[in-house]
């Protein structure tokens, strides 16, 4: 699976829009993108995933460059309980994977 | 309506124990996992199994060994523990395994040997 990079840590005041980056510039044709994010203690939590086209859910949107090198996941309107460890990951689509999650972004949600 | 549980969700045990760990999955998938946090956070497969049969196997020491007596269930036990085996172990599942998955993923075990 191609390695992805994202920023440590990012700041968002509560009410706006979260943009949280993921360069991914060795992805592959077959590769999708995926989104994941962990809340303090959980178990890690899906939030979107895409492989060519911007796609969006009751959760975030996944705006995926055309060379597929980079993508951002959009919280709308974040709030307080948005405050999470935000992983990329990027997976083929045939055969077994093996998901490896990274040290993500640390999102933090401001009053 | 806990889609993925894990029990028990604390273990403190001494070096040298053998100890289990279990999960069950209500979701009707055909796939499940066993995941490794460590302290910098980061999150390794270390085994898959699809149907009852293992498909992903890392390289993980044999002293862990998991088992799955149905589609539903996949436990970890863990032979002689030692002070590296700290960590958080979450278990997930998900219907089929290609890259197209989604995966879910249980509460986490959090695993202290002394």
């Amino acid at each position: 699976d191609a390695k992805t990079t994202q920023p440590p840590s990012m700041d968002c005041a509560e009410g706006r829009a979260a943009n949280l980056p993921c360069n991914h510039s060795t992805i592959s044709g077959n590769e999708y993108v995926y989104w994941y994010r962990q809340i303090h203690s959980q178990g890690p939590q899906y939030i979107i995933h895409g492989l060519k086209n911007n796609e969006t859910n009751e959760m975030a949107s996944l705006i995926i460059t055309e060379d597929r090198k980079s993508s951002t996941l959009i919280l709308p309107h974040a709030t307080l309980r948005d405050t999470a460890v935000y992983y990329c990951i990027v997976r083929a689509n045939t055969g077994g994977f093996k998901t490896i999650f990274g040290a993500g972004t640390r999102l933090f949600v401001k009053a | 309506d806990t889609a993925v549980s894990q029990t028990p969700k604390y273990l403190v045990t001494q070096m040298g124990n053998d100890k289990s760990i279990k999960c069950e999955q209500n979701l009707g998938h055909d796939t499940m996992y066993w995941y490794k946090q460590d302290s910098k956070k980061f999150l390794k497969i270390m085994f898959s199994y699809n149907n009852k049969e293992l498909i992903i196997n890392e390289t993980v020491p044999n002293r862990f060994s998991p088992k799955s007596p149905d589609k539903a269930h996949l436990n970890l036990h863990i032979n002689s523990l030692e002070l590296g085996d700290s960590a958080v172990y979450f278990c997930a599942s998900s219907q089929g395994y290609s890259g197209i998955t989604t995966q879910y993923f249980g509460p986490g075990t959090r695993l202290l040997v002394l």
